[in-house]
């Protein structure tokens, strides 16, 4: 196993256009997340998915935005419309409910960039 | 609603100092604690954890134990080493949600 995927690594995008993410996490996860990170800050919590189910939300996760999981594997993030305060590290981490070892495992993170 | 601080960096050493990175976080509830490490150009690895008061978290030399009278849990390790340059993040999950809250982060440097 490979751990969490991102793609693509990088994105520079011009403000106005949309910009889709994908995470694939590890084969076994049935949890995935998306936080977002600006330089200088922790990352923030944007979603959570339990198999294909969104389950909870941010409020940072404003109406252009929007993330999937349609088969409960890999996942999603679109932004619609992109701005400059949008420009982050976008991080996807997975983990398993079942057995004892709960923990999250990250991916390197997509790195967006509005110009 | 939640929230973590810990100390501002970056944190300079020498190679075999003491190292102490400070947390303290405000929740409701019991949440279980965590500590983060990011080293340059990979993601973040989870380091060591502890889920309930009194609990000690320890990892490859680092230590923190969960404090809940003083809402802290601070990260020690005796003797860092160079390779333990990386930025450190303290973190929390409360009870019954699945969302981590974060610190900051504090960028550690070791010089030999």
């Amino acid at each position: 196993d490979t751990g969490v995927s991102q793609n693509p690594r990088h994105k520079i995008t011009k403000r106005g256009q949309n910009v889709t993410f994908r995470c694939d996490p590890i084969s076994e996860h049935n949890r995935l997340y998306w936080y977002r990170q600006t330089l200088g800050q922790g990352p923030e919590f944007l979603t959570y998915f339990q198999n294909e189910a969104q389950l909870e939300k941010s409020r940072l996760l404003s109406d252009r935005f929007s993330a999937e999981r349609p088969k409960g594997s890999f996942s999603t993030l679109e932004i619609q419309r992109t701005e400059q305060g949008d420009s982050a590290m976008y991080l996807c981490a997975s983990s398993s409910e079942i057995g004892k070892n709960t923990e999250a495992f990250f991916g390197q993170g997509t790195r967006l960039t509005v110009v | 609603g939640d929230s973590v601080t810990q100390m501002e960096g970056p944190v300079t050493l020498s190679e075999e100092a003491f190292l102490t990175i400070n947390c303290t976080y405000t929740a409701t509830g019991y949440p279980s604690l965590f500590w983060y490490v990011q080293y340059p150009g990979e993601g973040l690895q989870l380091l060591l954890k502890a889920t309930k008061a009194d609990d000690k978290g320890s990892n490859k030399g680092f230590e923190a134990t969960y404090r809940k009278e003083t809402t802290s849990f601070h990260l020690e390790k005796g003797s860092v080493q160079v390779s333990d340059s990386a930025v450190y993040f303290c973190a929390l999950m409360n009870t019954g949600f699945q969302k981590l809250v974060f610190g900051t982060g504090t960028r550690l440097l070791v010089s030999p």
